[in-house]
């Protein structure tokens, strides 16, 4: 019964290559985030969605697209990976567009080598 | 430019004594403030949080302190107990940004028995 989920946990790939993050929550949520957290630690806000529509579009490259076919997925594509890709990216959720108590999934690791 | 810091990047105390986590902000606009706990391998957890019109919110072992004037704000937790080795991290918020959260770097949290 696991509130917000990702897939996969760890992904390893090489440069260039495109793949996908998926995200879940059964909190009943309408809001959805990507957070990308760097080697320094920083956790940062990439996007959000509220019912399906984009309302936060932070400084991303072009490479990275979200993607929410309904209110409780939310994932995430990246186009040419690239070594500065290398993170932890977490899935987040809340109740209502601009509620900011969010809950967060357990990460996706990502190694770009 | 980081809106939001937490300059003890480590902390150590003892079993039963208390624990005094230190955030800053610099960001006047700010008006909602959160604590997250993240253990190693997971996504961070909602803790407490407080909104500005109050100085102090408070949650069983758990205390939030605000400080407008100085824009800043402290987690207490008494007693401290070593479940409660982990990382912590200070989030704010501002009422326009659509839930945006920004997040100071963490203090890690070491508990001894």
């Amino acid at each position: 019964d696991t509130a917000v989920s990702q897939t996969p946990k760890y992904l390893v790939t090489q440069m260039g290559n495109d793949k996908s993050i998926k995200c879940e929550q059964n909190l009943g949520h309408d809001t959805m985030y990507w957070y990308k957290q760097d080697s320094k630690k920083f956790l940062k806000i990439m996007f959000s969605y509220n019912n399906k529509e984009l309302i936060i579009n932070e400084t991303v490259p072009n490479r990275f697209s979200p993607k929410s076919p309904d209110k409780a997925h939310l994932n995430l594509h990246i186009n040419s990976l690239e070594l500065g890709d290398s993170a932890v990216y977490f899935c987040a959720s809340s109740q209502g567009r601009g509620q900011v108590t969010q809950y967060f999934g357990p990460g996706t690791r990502l190694l770009v080598l | 430019d980081q809106q939001v810091k937490q300059n003890s990047p480590s902390l150590s105390v003892q079993e039963g004594r208390i624990s005094i986590l230190n955030c800053d902000y610099t960001n006047s606009m700010f008006d909602y403030f959160l604590w997250y706990k993240k253990y190693p391998a997971e996504g961070p957890t909602f803790l407490i949080s407080i909104s500005s019109i109050k100085d102090k919110n408070e949650d069983g072992r758990f205390t939030v302190f605000l400080n407008k004037s100085a824009k800043h704000l402290s987690l207490h937790i008494v007693p401290s107990q070593p479940g409660d080795s982990a990382v912590y991290f200070c989030a704010a918020s501002a009422n326009n940004q659509g839930g945006k959260l920004i997040f100071g770097q963490g203090t890690e949290l070491s508990v001894k028995p």
